[in-house]
């Protein structure tokens, strides 16, 4: 099975400033895909960022990249100028490629002051 | 493009009773995912639909089942409904393509059990 574990329950971010989320997942898979999915108070899940595990190359999305570290099974998030709007709760998720379920930790909650 | 659509948005029901909630995919998408997200929590994966027959199935009791319809749209129902059955039920539709594997969430639908 399959686990994946955000240790910050809650962060908070001045507006601007730059953030790191932390996510680690527990797989004997080799080959899998990773998510940052983004959850704001109107609950609509939204896709922030995907790193595919057989690409070494850390993906990018705007202000959004990922360090994707496979040895140790870590895969931070890393929001650059943060904005007001990116207050939500940003859930990892991991699946494999020999399946089709997303496996979500529990999420962190992210907050943005002025 | 509507994207992923849901309804009803919210659904309040009496223990015993049961629900049905619906979805219907991205234009291009094949396959729909059911997700139940308890309050707080991460989703946890119910089942996926793939031609009109279930793929794979998390780790959900009988009382929990599905159909998928020709055009792709899914219904997910749920029989003799308990308390803890109260969350937040998401339907995400995906496909693979040639370079990688999209997927992409409903607004969900709010089932409170009363």
């Amino acid at each position: 099975a399959q686990t994946v574990t955000q240790s910050q329950p809650e962060m908070s971010v001045q507006e601007a400033e730059t953030v790191t989320l932390s996510c680690t997942y527990d797989t004997s898979e080799s080959n899998y895909y990773l998510f940052w999915y983004k959850q704001p108070p109107s609950r609509q899940m939204i896709l922030v960022i995907r790193q595919e595990a057989y690409k070494q190359q850390n993906a990018t999305e705007n202000r959004f990249s990922v360090n994707f570290q496979k040895a140790a099974k870590s895969f931070s998030l890393k929001i650059s100028d943060s904005q007001l709007g990116d207050t939500a709760m940003y859930f990892c998720a991991f699946m494999p490629n020999s399946g089709y379920a997303l496996n979500f930790g529990k999420g962190t909650s992210l907050l943005v002051t002025p | 493009d509507a994207g992923v659509t849901q309804s009803p948005t919210h659904l309040i029901k009496t223990r015993g009773q049961q629900v049905t909630l619906r979805c219907s995919p991205k234009s291009g998408h094949d396959t729909v995912s059911w997700y139940q997200q308890a309050l707080g929590q991460g989703p946890q994966f119910i089942f996926q639909y793939y031609e009109e027959e279930e793929r794979q199935r998390g780790n959900f009791p009988d009382r929990f089942s599905g159909h998928q319809f020709p055009n792709y749209s899914s219904e997910l129902n749920v029989n003799a409904l308990l308390l803890g059955d109260s969350a937040l039920y998401l339907c995400a539709s995906s496909r693979w393509t040639a370079r990688s594997y999209e997927q992409y969430f409903g607004p969900g639908t709010r089932l409170t059990v009363t």
